[in-house]
């Protein structure tokens, strides 16, 4: 079955510091991935949608010179948290849509974010 | 605005009971359904999905969930219940074709042994 690895799965940073997070479709193609923040116990968020080789589109309220995306190829898009703050901390999960499928959506297994 | 609701923040449940958890949409036009499962600290897993069909869903692990249009409905359900089962629930809706699943605010299912 469709497979996204989500990298890293853990990650402490200090305040000020940037942190990228990658998403990889590891055995079809995805035009499109989409980043959700996730609180403690509390629903997924959607940040932005990525589209590869085009500029991702962001929710409203979600600052895009903090959230960096990057959909650099149809098996990768990265998102980087800039200049992190610890209200920053939080669980990111990817999902990428398989393009043979408008409705295959596979999740990243999440990265956790501690910005000391 | 398109959107799920999960009117329930926990559902308990005795091992071998029936389960249901709860969804209920509000989309223009045809609603794409999903439920997904997340266990503590992972990403989600796919439960199953209604796009177009019969009403009746059968998905992964037993789970099965039936989409009522009259009702605005899309219930979860399982007739036997497992321990292993109790995670946190999620019922999504995509209101068109490649756009980003939204979440309902999720359920948790706590089964007792």
């Amino acid at each position: 079955g469709a497979v996204v690895s989500q990298h890293p799965s853990r990650v402490i940073c200090k305040s000020g510091t940037s942190v990228k997070i990658e998403c990889r479709s590891l055995d079809f193609q995805a035009t499109t991935m989409f980043w959700y923040r996730q609180f403690p116990k509390q629903s997924l968020m959607l940040m932005a949608t990525s589209n590869e080789g085009s500029k991702a589109t962001y929710e409203q309220g979600v600052e895009k010179d903090k959230f960096l995306i990057n959909h650099a190829s149809l098996t990768l898009s990265t998102l980087t948290v800039t200049s992190a703050h610890p209200e920053d901390s939080s669980f990111y999960i990817c999902s990428a849509r398989e393009d043979s499928s408008n409705y295959g959506y596979t999740f990243g297994s999440g990265t956790r974010l501690t910005v000391v | 605005a398109q959107s799920v609701a999960q009117p329930e923040d926990q559902v308990n449940v005795a091992e071998g009971n029936p389960l249901t958890v709860k969804c209920t949409y509000s989309v223009s036009g045809n609603p794409y359904l999903f439920w997904y499962v997340q266990y503590p600290n992972r990403g989600l897993q796919f439960l199953l999905k209604y796009i177009t069909g019969d009403n009746l869903v059968k998905g992964s692990y037993g789970f099965e969930a039936e989409f009522n249009k009259s009702q605005t409905s899309f219930h979860l359900k399982k007739p036997s219940a497992l321990v292993s089962d109790s995670a946190l629930y999620f019922c999504a809706v995509v209101w068109q074709a490649g756009t980003a699943l939204i979440f309902g605010k999720g359920t948790t299912l706590s089964v007792s042994s």
